[in-house]
């Protein structure tokens, strides 16, 4: 099946610094990919689709120039959260799907941001 | 904007009690897919609905997707302990479209 990695799966950093989460699909292609963000205990909200070859789209609310996503191979997607803030600290996930593998989206594992 | 109304947002019920939980649209969608979640992990698809009035059964669970295309429901038959999660219903209105989420059912089976 469609195998979806996400790097890191925590990290930590100091406010005012960036940091860059990986999504890789693994086995298959994808020229799109997305991003979301979950808070405890909630459900998943979609921040942005990544296009490869082109900009991203990002949901309303979702500051483009605070979450910079960059979708340069079919098989890698990045978001950098720039300058980020403790307001910024969440569980990061991302998701693509394999056309070929039917009609589910296939889910890494997640990344956890705490800004200090 | 689409909206997945899910229900209930939590149930707690005994190891050997069967449950269901809900998701609700205004909204028609091409498909439609339950996952389930553990903490501090991504989203793992449990299945994927496409045919309205489609029924699907994965071991205990069965899958429901309706008529209309509009909503779905999960039936757990004799629930147990590992079967604690979050439950997570996604619509989306065409095929490599967003997923919209429904907001979650927290489930936790006592043994």
């Amino acid at each position: 099946g469609a195998v979806v990695s996400q790097h890191p799966s925590w990290v930590i950093c100091k406010s005012g610094t960036s940091v860059k989460i990986e999504c890789r699909s693994l086995d298959f292609q994808a020229t799109t990919m997305f991003w979301y963000r979950q808070f405890p205990k909630q459900s998943l909200m979609l921040m942005a689709t990544s296009n490869e070859g082109s900009k991203a789209t990002y949901e309303q609310g979702v500051e483009k120039d605070k979450f910079l996503i960059n979708h340069a191979s079919l098989t890698l997607s990045t978001l950098t959260v720039t300058s980020a803030h403790p307001e910024d600290s969440s569980f990061y996930i991302c998701s693509a799907r394999d056309e070929g593998w039917g009609y589910g989206y296939t889910f890494g594992s997640g990344t956890r941001l705490t800004v200090v | 904007t689409q909206l997945l109304e899910q229900s209930p947002q939590f149930l707690s019920i005994q190891e050997g009690e069967n449950l269901t939980v809900y998701c609700n649209s205004s909204s028609v969608f091409s498909s439609l897919q339950w996952y389930r979640q553990e903490p501090g992990e991504g989203p793992v698809l449990l299945v994927t609905v496409v045919t309205g009035g489609e029924v699907k059964k994965l071991k205990r669970l069965t899958f429901q997707f309706g008529d209309a295309r509009k909503d779905s429901s999960l039936h757990i038959t004799a629930a147990q302990p590992g079967d604690t999660g979050l439950y997570l219903c996604a619509g989306a209105e065409a095929a490599g479209n967003k997923l919209t989420f429904g907001g979650g059912t927290r489930v936790l089976v006592k043994p």
